[in-house]
């Protein structure tokens, strides 16, 4: 299986900052990634597609970048609905792997 | 609207079988892969398998091979998850999510992103 290592596990940050994410693959996977948000009680909604590519409806502050083993979720000028937890996940082959997710609090 | 409804909540004791359920309404139900992701409380995401309705291909995780049965019924746009035997560990949020992308057979392909996804079914096991 692929593995996916996200860090921070969490960050702690205030309406209007810049939040950075990070994830690593295990091996090599294109631009084969997906990002998505959590919030309590709620299901995982798609963000960004393709490593890059923001998912219907989301926001622009909303961006990714990366590649091969490497990628990177930002979101500028933080809003309060955007405190929640963010999951990357490898979209190469099965099991789809998640990272273990980034709580982004107050 | 495309749209995955899941089954209730379930409280179950251990060693008891259970079966959820995923209706899918809004789309060609047969041309999507359909997944199944569990998420015990206050942890992350794991997938389970998934299913794709037009032939009932379907490929297990190895954490969850022979622990569940994932299975499709084309005729009500309706997709399965089963247990023989529940453990406590079980005891779980599942999550059914549709890939974003259209297949037009099962071949393993690529852009493997999931959209919509069901709001989720709390299976509870008691020992």
């Amino acid at each position: 299986d692929i593995q996916m290592t996200q860090s921070p596990s969490s960050v702690s940050a205030s309406v209007g900052d810049r939040v950075t994410i990070t994830c690593r693959a295990s091996q090599s996977i294109s631009t084969w990634l997906a990002w998505y948000q959590q919030k309590p009680g709620e299901a995982p909604k798609l963000l960004i597609l393709a490593a890059s590519a923001l998912g219907s409806g989301v926001p622009s502050r909303f961006s990714g970048s990366g590649s091969g083993t490497d990628f990177t979720l930002s979101i500028n000028s933080l809003q309060p609905e955007d405190f929640a937890t963010y999951y990357c996940q490898q979209a190469d082959s099965f099991p789809f792997t998640f990272g273990q997710g980034t709580q982004v609090e107050i | 609207e495309v749209q995955l409804e899941q089954s209730g909540a379930e409280v179950k004791k251990a060693g008891e079988s259970l079966k959820i359920s995923c209706k899918a309404s809004g789309f060609s139900f047969e041309t999507y892969w359909i997944g199944w992701v569990r998420q015990i409380p206050g942890k992350g995401l794991e997938w389970m398998g998934i299913i794709y309705p037009g032939d009932a291909e379907t490929t297990y995780s190895p954490s969850f091979q022979g622990q569940v049965t994932i299975s499709a019924d084309k005729s009500i746009s309706t997709v399965y998850l089963q247990w023989s035997s529940l453990k406590a560990s079980d005891t779980a949020i599942y999550y059914c999510a549709r890939r974003a992308t259209y297949s037009d057979s099962s071949a393993p392909s690529k852009s493997n992103w999931f959209a919509p996804w069901g709001q989720g079914t709390l299976v509870t096991v008691s020992s």
